[in-house]
């Protein structure tokens, strides 16, 4: 069963970056069949899309936040990561990973990790 | 952008009513949109994919129908458990994925 685990500092000051780390259990990060992704919910609010990453490397971003994100994968740590720079209060949310198939294969985002508070503030 | 929206932003529903939730895209999406439940401090679950294709074990009672624009999640003989918010999602703009802004559905 696959199961996401994601971890980073639960507080950013601002203006700094905001790391995360997502991993993931078991073989399944190098499926040639998954992306693996970052939602994030701010207190009260909606879902929003960060970006998706592929084991090979291929990374898609939110154009609002593309400025600001990276995402990378580590397939011998099983793991993949995101990293926000130049943070705000506005950046204060859960994070959520996650896993959706590809453009051919996409039934929604199937397996969700618990969530990571992240609080930015001074 | 694809914009999702969605009505009513709250439900107030009793057990084992219906409810019926919308979910708009500001263009057409084909039948590329999936359905969320969230629960408090919980993270999003999967319902439904392809506009009406209920995931593994997603009980009978959730129902989903539409296509282009306009899409309903219909939730039959509401339990105890099912009081939760509800996210529309779509991916025709694969990988850009956009969400809507969820329904409440509360307990009346």
């Amino acid at each position: 069963q696959l199961l996401l685990q994601a971890s980073g500092p639960g507080l950013v000051r601002p203006s700094e970056t905001l790391s995360l780390t997502c991993a993931v259990s078991g073989d399944f990060i190098s499926s040639n069949d998954y992306y693996w992704a970052w939602i994030r919910q701010p207190p009260g609010k909606g879902l929003e899309w960060i970006g998706s990453v592929y084991h090979a490397g291929d990374t898609y971003y939110n154009s609002s936040l593309k400025s600001r994100v990276a995402l990378s994968v580590d397939t011998s740590k099983k793991q993949f990561s995101l990293r926000l720079s130049s943070v705000t209060a506005a950046d204060t949310a859960v994070y959520y990973c996650a896993r959706h198939g590809t453009i051919w294969y996409y039934f929604g985002m199937d397996v969700w990790g618990q969530g990571a508070t992240v609080t930015v503030s001074s | 952008e694809i914009v999702m929206t969605q009505s009513p932003a709250t439900l107030s529903v009793s057990p084992g009513e219906s409810a019926t939730l919308s979910c708009r895209a500001s263009q057409s999406v084909n039948r590329k949109v999936a359905w969320y439940q969230q629960k408090p401090g919980q993270a999003p679950r999967r319902l439904i994919y392809g506009a009406s294709t209920r995931a593994t074990g997603i009980p009978a009672r959730f129902s989903a129908s539409g296509s282009g624009t306009e899409f309903t999640l219909t939730i039959s003989s509401l339990q105890s458990e099912d009081f939760a918010v509800y996210y529309c999602q779509q991916y025709n703009d694969w990988p850009h994925f956009t969400f809507g802004p969820g329904t409440k559905v509360d307990m009346k």
